[in-house]
This record gives C-alpha cells, sequence and structure tokens, in this order.
C-alpha cells in the first residue's frame, strides 16, 4: 500500500462520541487525501490537503474536520459521531502532479 | 454529484475470456483514470489516460477514452481468476484539478 497506513483499521463507536483516524505516509508526498467508501456511492472525497496547514473541503466534508501539522500525518476527525457516518475510509496521497494515488488499507467505522 | 458512471454494475466471465467494463462521464477532463480494488482492500491505480490520447496498453489492459463521448472503456484480455475484483474509472476535471471523481465501480468475477 505505498508507505500508507491507517488506524485504527477498525473501530466502533457510539453516537455522539468523538472519533479521530489517522493517516500516516512515508513518501513524503505533498498532497493527502480522505474519501468514504459506501454501497451504491462510489468513493466520495471528504476533504483534502495541498501542504502543511493546507486543507480544503471535498465533496462530502459536513460532519468531518481534519488537520495536518505533518507533511506525515493527515488526521480525519468525526466531532460527534453519527449513524450515518457508519462507512470505509480511505486515505489517498499523491505527489506534486496531483495525477495517481496511492491508497491506505481502509478504516471499518461502525457508529451504534 | 459522481462524475464517472460504469457499466456493467457488475460482469461474471470464465477465465481465459476478455472482460470490458465502460465508464461515462460529464464535464472536460484532464486524464481518465482506472483502479482496482480487491475485497477489503484499498484501491489500486492501473492505468492513466490524458484527454489527448485515445488507447493505452499496460500488460493485459487496454483502455480507450473517446472525449466526443465522453467515455472510456477498460479491457482485460485473457482474465484470471486473480482479476476477480471491483473497478472503479476516475476523472481529474478541468474545472477542479487534482480532485479525482470516482464512479460507482464494476464488479467483476472470474470463474476458475
Amino acid at each position: 500500500d505505498a508507505g500508507i497506513t491507517q488506524s485504527p483499521r477498525h473501530k466502533v463507536t457510539e453516537t455522539g462520541t468523538p472519533v479521530t483516524l489517522r493517516c500516516h505516509q512515508t513518501e513524503n508526498h505533498r498532497y493527502m487525501y480522505w474519501y468514504r467508501q459506501d454501497p451504491g456511492h462510489g468513493l466520495r472525497l471528504i476533504h483534502y490537503s495541498y501542504g502543511v496547514k493546507d486543507t480544503d473541503k471535498g465533496e462530502v466534508s459536513d460532519g468531518y474536520s481534519v488537520s495536518r501539522s505533518k507533511t506525515e500525518d493527515f488526521l480525519l476527525t468525526l466531532e460527534s459521531a453519527t449513524s450515518s457516518q457508519t462507512s470505509v475510509y480511505f486515505c489517498a496521497i499523491s505527489d506534486s502532479s496531483q495525477e495517481t494515488q496511492y491508497f491506505g488499507p481502509g478504516t471499518r467505522l461502525l457508529v451504534l | 454529484s459522481q462524475q464517472g458512471e460504469e457499466d456493467p454494475q457488475a460482469l461474471s466471465i470464465q477465465e481465459g475470456e476478455n472482460a470490458t467494463m465502460n465508464c461515462s462521464y460529464k464535464t472536460s477532463i484532464n486524464n481518465l483514470q482506472w483502479y482496482r480494488q480487491n475485497s477489503g482492500r484499498g484501491l489500486v491505480h492501473l492505468i492513466l489516460i490524458r484527454s489527448n490520447e485515445r488507447e493505452k496498453h499496460s500488460g493485459r489492459l487496454r483502455v480507450t477514452l473517446d472525449t466526443s463521448k465522453k467515455s472510456s472503456s477498460l479491457l482485460i484480455t485473457a482474465s484470471r481468476a486473480a482479476d476477480t475484483a471491483s473497478y472503479f474509472c476516475a476523472t481529474d476535471a478541468k474545472s477542479n484539478t487534482g480532485k479525482l471523481i470516482f464512479g460507482q465501480g464494476t464488479t467483476l468475477q472470474v470463474k476458475p
């Protein structure tokens, strides 16, 4: 998975609790992305980062925030998890060409 | 909204046969990419075709792009059981460079 790890790989949490997912890369790539994958919707972009402390919203950003304090780490936070945020979350990275994206193994999140 | 729509949603073939899957999109693009996802895993980049290219090959993969019809096809020749996976097209729109929009995918089953 191209030097990308995600943690945790699986998480069960309750509605209303905060959750933070971590993406860590060892490729020194500039761009990092968070997607969610749901049946019938494919992958949808939540947030992305184009550098340290530089982030922007994607297609489905409501209810999510991100932070990138170091090149190698991109954190996705659900401030108050809801059942509609049950999904599989993927992190991806790309270099300055912004062409090919390399994906992490994913995090399965279940919000009860 | 989804930029890429894929057809068929599911495809089942015998080992040795060819598999063709199609992708349609809506807006002008910089490039179109195909990714593979094995069950429970992250996406893996297969091939990228730029808007000024019409055909590209990589091993048993052949991708075509028709920008006038806003469509692409992925052909896998001499399929193997190991090709069983979901295949996604992703477009890099000129209006939103660097942020890929994924289709919902085609699930391919190759029977031994």
